[in-house]
């Protein structure tokens, strides 16, 4: 079963708010990804954690703060957004393994007011 | 670096068209992965194909064919007699071959199959 779920699938916040974005797989995969995409855009990479580690970090502004819990679950906590964080944020999940095909959510569409 | 071009930005066919969608990239690695995604409407990532970088043979799933050029560096997508239902954004993405690795896409293809 290729499926990696994703809570909420809509959000609306405010600038000053504090929310969470949730993403589960039981594939038994080992990395597991975060992925912000704008209108029209390609997803842009932000966070990779292997075995619940943060291997990759692409410089990402620290009002987004990723977290690992165990290897199926992946948390991304929200604080302080901008309306430019508004985008669709997309969770996905691999095995650890050279070239291991990344199986994506549904996503979470966030507005930030 | 690693770099994927799609250059075509919008495709619109007639149903049961045969339609081509192109990949270019650009890599130092030797080897590498290739990747097409598609995204309809709904916003969902959908795997469609993985091909690594030594392995040039080409794949036909159904109504869809990959032709995979290593010596032109390009990875291009068909589908034969396209159907509304092809209707969604392509992407074109690229892996290094180690361990877990942010995927590269391409600008992506928005295709639209009118009846």
């Amino acid at each position: 079963d290729t499926e990696v779920t994703q809570t909420p699938k809509h959000l609306v916040m405010g600038m000053t708010n504090k929310k969470s974005l949730k993403c589960e797989q039981h594939m038994g995969h080992r990395a597991m990804y975060w992925y912000k995409q704008k209108a029209k855009k390609p997803p842009e990479l932000m966070f990779v954690y292997s075995y619940e580690k943060l291997s990759i970090n692409e410089s990402v502004p620290s009002r987004f703060s990723p977290e690992c819990p165990n290897s199926s679950l992946l948390n991304l906590h929200l604080h302080a957004l901008q309306p430019e964080d508004s985008a669709l944020y997309l969770c996905a999940s691999s095995f650890e393994g050279s070239g291991g095909t990344q199986y994506f959510g549904p996503g979470t569409r966030l507005t930030v007011l | 670096a690693q770099k994927v071009t799609q250059a075509q930005t919008e495709i619109s066919v007639v149903e049961k068209e045969d339609v081509t969608l192109d990949c270019v990239y650009e890599t130092r690695d030797t080897t590498y992965y290739l990747f097409w995604y598609k995204q309809p409407p709904s916003g969902e990532l959908v795997f469609l194909i993985r091909r690594n970088s030594f392995d040039e043979q080409n794949e036909i799933s159904g109504r869809y064919s990959w032709n995979f050029q290593k010596s032109t560096s390009s990875f291009n997508f068909t589908i034969t007699a396209s159907q509304v239902v092809d209707s969604a954004v392509y992407f074109c993405a690229l892996s290094r071959f180690q361990g877990a690795q942010k995927l590269v896409f391409g600008q992506g293809t928005r295709l639209t199959i009118n009846p």
